[in-house]
């Protein structure tokens, strides 16, 4: 079954740092999204992703934040100046069409965790 | 906008017994998509099982179902013959069929117990 794939799973960043977080979506997928859930939170969307541009982003999205794909395969989210509330699970999902949501796939994370 | 509200922080339940996750929502769209996801203690999440709001039948997937009442914007999650693997967080989430890219809602969760 196809995955959505993302590295690394645990990031250890300090304060201040540069972190870019990384997703390889589902091959035939064309809607990407980041979600971030603080420990024993509930998830939050943060943006979605279509047509090489943003659709929407939430309030948390500021501009310290930051998505692209710069290859057609890999969707990247980069936090500019990590702060300690940025430590969180950081989820990336795709989407084949925006009214497909059966193929809503989630990956696996990455822990960032901001020192 | 859209709220979900999941009123249950801890719900527990015998193996190979059943148990219903209650889950209330509000959205102004009139077309939109219901889940309820799972994220066991690796935090991955799981899509357990999804809900058309146009569609008036209760979804169902193996040993989960859901009561989808439209009307009442309730989507509860009924887990039949638990097992063990069953303990997780589990989420129930809502998504419009508006716009470019559909952003998904969630509520705060509900923490699944499994005992022997």
């Amino acid at each position: 079954e196809p995955e959505v794939t993302q590295t690394p799973s645990h990031q250890v960043t300090q304060m201040g740092q540069e972190v870019i977080l990384r997703c390889v979506p589902i091959s035939n997928h064309l809607y990407f999204y980041w979600y971030r859930q603080i420990l024993g939170q509930k998830v939050e969307f943060l943006v979605s992703f279509y047509n090489n541009e943003i659709s929407e982003k939430s309030e948390i999205f500021d501009d310290q934040f930051s998505v692209e794909r710069p290859d057609g395969s890999n969707f990247t989210l980069k936090i500019r100046s990590t702060k300690l509330e940025d430590s969180a699970m950081y989820f990336c999902a795709s989407s084949e069409a925006w009214d497909r949501l059966y193929g809503y796939t989630f990956g696996s994370g990455t822990r960032l965790t901001v020192v | 906008a859209q709220t979900v509200t999941q009123s249950q922080p801890e719900m527990s339940v015998q193996e190979a017994e059943t148990v219903t996750l209650s889950c209330t929502y509000d959205t102004s769209e009139s077309d939109y998509y219901l889940f309820w996801y799972k994220q066991p203690p690796s935090r991955q999440m799981i899509l357990v099982i999804r809900q058309e709001a146009y569609k008036q039948q209760n979804a169902t997937e193996n040993r989960f179902s859901v009561n989808f009442q439209k009307a009442a914007k309730s989507f509860s999650l009924k887990i039949s013959d638990s097992q063990l693997g069953d303990a997780a967080m589990y989420f129930c989430a809502c998504a419009p069929l508006t716009g470019t890219a559909s952003k998904l809602t969630f509520g705060t969760g509900t923490r699944l117990q499994v005992t022997l």
